[in-house]
């Protein structure tokens, strides 16, 4: 079947715009992660969502920074004002539920690069 | 804080050659710790919990307490197995899978 989907598979934009980044999971998958993945590094948890809500969001950098996921499935990345620090792999996954037994399926990502 | 160490960024071993990709991790309760893998132009995507205790693809990791560390090992290693892993923890066990990624260890295996 299909997996996590993310588009647009590349996003380049200047420095100050704005910028919005899709999830599609899998179907039936209530839990949803963000992860970004700098350059060299391992990704970094950004938000986690159960169902429409998100249940941490700790992760995200700065108010710069916002996700939703209205209806429990899609779900966006928010990003205002970029900077060229935002340039990375952004990283969607979802999961059938949250805990560690319901493995993790990854995304493609989105590569976001500011110029 | 939790973290995860991958001291090596690259590993290049012989085929048949037995694999170790080393990981420690700093946490101070109970962590859930992973391996991920990506192959080239694919996913990432598990490779193995270690509350699994099981062997995927030849590959074994055994989670010691006392040394803080989670190293993933292959006796005889296959060139499919050239990829990059991913040590990971999870600081909530059994929750949600707000996972801490290390750097990552690019293994090449020659033949």
């Amino acid at each position: 079947g299909a997996g996590v989907s993310q588009t647009p598979s590349n996003k380049v934009t200047e420095k100050g715009k704005y910028v919005e980044l899709r999830c599609d999971p899998i179907s039936g998958h209530t839990a949803l992660y963000w992860y970004r993945q700098s350059l060299g590094q391992g990704p970094e948890f950004l938000i986690y969502f159960q169902g429409t809500g998100a249940a941490d969001d700790s992760g995200l950098p700065n108010d710069r920074f916002f996700a939703v996921r209205p209806e429990g499935s899609v779900s966006t990345l928010k990003i205002q004002r970029t900077e060229r620090g935002d340039s990375a792999v952004y990283l969607c996954a979802s999961s059938l539920y949250p805990g560690s037994n319901s493995p993790l399926h990854f995304g493609n990502g989105t590569r976001l690069t500011v110029t | 804080a939790q973290r995860v160490t991958q001291p090596e960024k690259l590993l290049s071993v012989f085929k048949g050659a037995p694999v170790e990709l080393k990981c420690n991790y700093s946490y101070s309760g109970s962590p859930e710790l992973f391996w991920y893998v990506q192959y080239s132009r694919q996913r990432l995507q598990l490779l193995l919990r270690h509350i699994s205790r099981e062997s995927i693809k030849g590959f074994t990791a055994d989670l010691n307490k006392g040394e803080t560390s989670f190293h993933l090992k292959k006796p005889f290693a296959q060139e499919e197995d050239s990829a990059m892993y991913y040590c990971a923890l999870s600081k909530s066990f059994g929750g949600a899978q707000k996972l801490v990624f290390g750097q990552g260890t690019r293994l090449t295996i020659n033949p």
